[in-house]
Formats: C-alpha cells, structure tokens, sequence
C-alpha cells in the first residue's frame, strides 16, 4: 500500500509564502494525492488534489493564495501572502487499487 | 450547502457498542460513496470504513474490522456506523466524509462526533 511521508512542522512569517511537501513512496510517484486543511479544533477541510503532471484542482471557496505543483513522487502545497488563519494542520491523502486508503502525518504550520 | 452532520458520540465502557449517524443535506446522497475517518487525541487521521453509493460494497480498516459495521439508508439521506467490541484505541473524534465522484479522495467533511471508550 501507498505510503505519505511530510515533514512534521513548518513556519513562515505573515505575508510570506510556505511550501509544504508530501512525498508519495516507491512504486506510486505517479499516484494523484489530495490535501486537506485542520485548523485547530476544527473538522478537516478538503483544499485540493494534486495530480502527477502538477494539475491541480481546488475545492470550493479555497482561496486563490493556495496553489498546488508536483515534482517526480513530490506533491506540493504552497500557501503564498500567509495568513493567520492559515496556521493549521495540514494533511495529504492517497489510495490505492486495492481500495486502500492512507493519510500521511500531517504537517503543522505556524505563522510568526 | 452541502453538509454532513455527524450524531451519536458518547461515553461507552470498554467492550461496548455504539451507533454513530451522519445526516446529509445539500447533494444527492445516492450519488456518492460516503466513509468514516477518526481522529484520535493529538493524532492524525485513519479512514476507518466506507460503503458504496448503492450500499453493496463496503470498506473496512484492518483496525475495525470484524467489529465495526457501515451501512447507509439513501431514503434517508442517512450514513450510520456500528461500532462494537470497542476498545480504549476507538476512543476518537469520528468524521463522517463524503467521497469525490471523479476520484477516491474525501471532498466533504462533517464536523465529528466524540467516541470515549473508559470505564
């Protein structure tokens, strides 16, 4: 089964960029992934999927400073003019043909 | 607005049973596969079950399996969970998700309902 590896924490000044990755394991760099926002005491909210080829689709409402990319088994989320509501759990998704589903640790962003 | 709302949270001894609800409003709830994800305290997220839009094909978590049960009533626009058997490691927020069309990931979230497992 798919694994999702990201980095823990991650922080950014407010009005700056901050680019969190999720790293698909071998044998699924092509896999599309989606990416889901927590804020703290809250439900997650789905923000987009990110495909392979770097495409990206974001759900609704999901402000244009959030933007998605890939790079080989990298799947990114960039968050550009950072803002305080923004500081939050972030976590990626993936399944795969056997209908196996799995999120990765969830990376915690703080906003100095 | 689409919505997901979850019922049926509460205390419940160790080796007991709980049924959680999920009420849908807002899409066509016939439509869609539908999952529960759980969030244990200070953890991540673990998808936990799913079913199929028409209820005939269901997904469990090696975790729950054999204990937990998912069903779906599409006249009510309802998504239920029995949970039995249930241990101090269940003890977690239960998110009710609902599946894209297009692809497998979760693209709605209701927001939870509390599952506390002690004696």
């Amino acid at each position: 089964q798919p694994v999702l590896t990201q980095s823990s924490s991650a922080s950014a000044s407010l009005g700056s960029s901050v680019k969190l990755t999720c790293t698909l394991s071998s044998g699924h760099s092509s896999d599309i992934i989606a990416w889901h926002q927590q804020q703290p005491g809250k439900a997650p909210r789905y923000l987009m999927k990110v495909e392979g080829s770097g495409t990206y689709n974001k759900g609704s409402g999901v402000p244009d400073r959030f933007s998605g990319s890939s790079s080989g088994a990298d799947r990114y989320l960039t968050i550009s003019n950072l803002q305080s509501e923004d500081e939050a759990d972030y976590y990626c998704e993936t399944w795969d043909s056997k209908g196996i589903w799995v999120f990765g640790g969830g990376t915690k962003v703080t906003v100095l | 607005e689409v919505q997901l709302v979850e019922s049926g949270g509460g205390l419940v001894q160790p080796g007991g049973s709980l049924r959680l609800s999920c009420t849908a409003s807002g899409f066509t709830f016939s439509g869609y596969s539908m999952y529960w994800v759980r969030q244990a305290p200070g953890r991540g997220l673990e998808h936990v079950s799913g079913i199929s839009s028409n209820g005939g094909s269901t997904y469990y978590a090696n975790s729950v399996k054999g204990r937990f049960t998912i069903s779906r009533d599409n006249s009510k626009n309802t998504l239920y969970l029995q949970m039995g058997s249930l241990r101090t490691e269940d003890m977690a927020v239960y998110y009710c998700t609902r599946r894209s069309q297009a692809e497998y990931y979760m693209d709605v979230w209701g927001r939870g309902t509390t599952v506390t497992v002690s004696s």
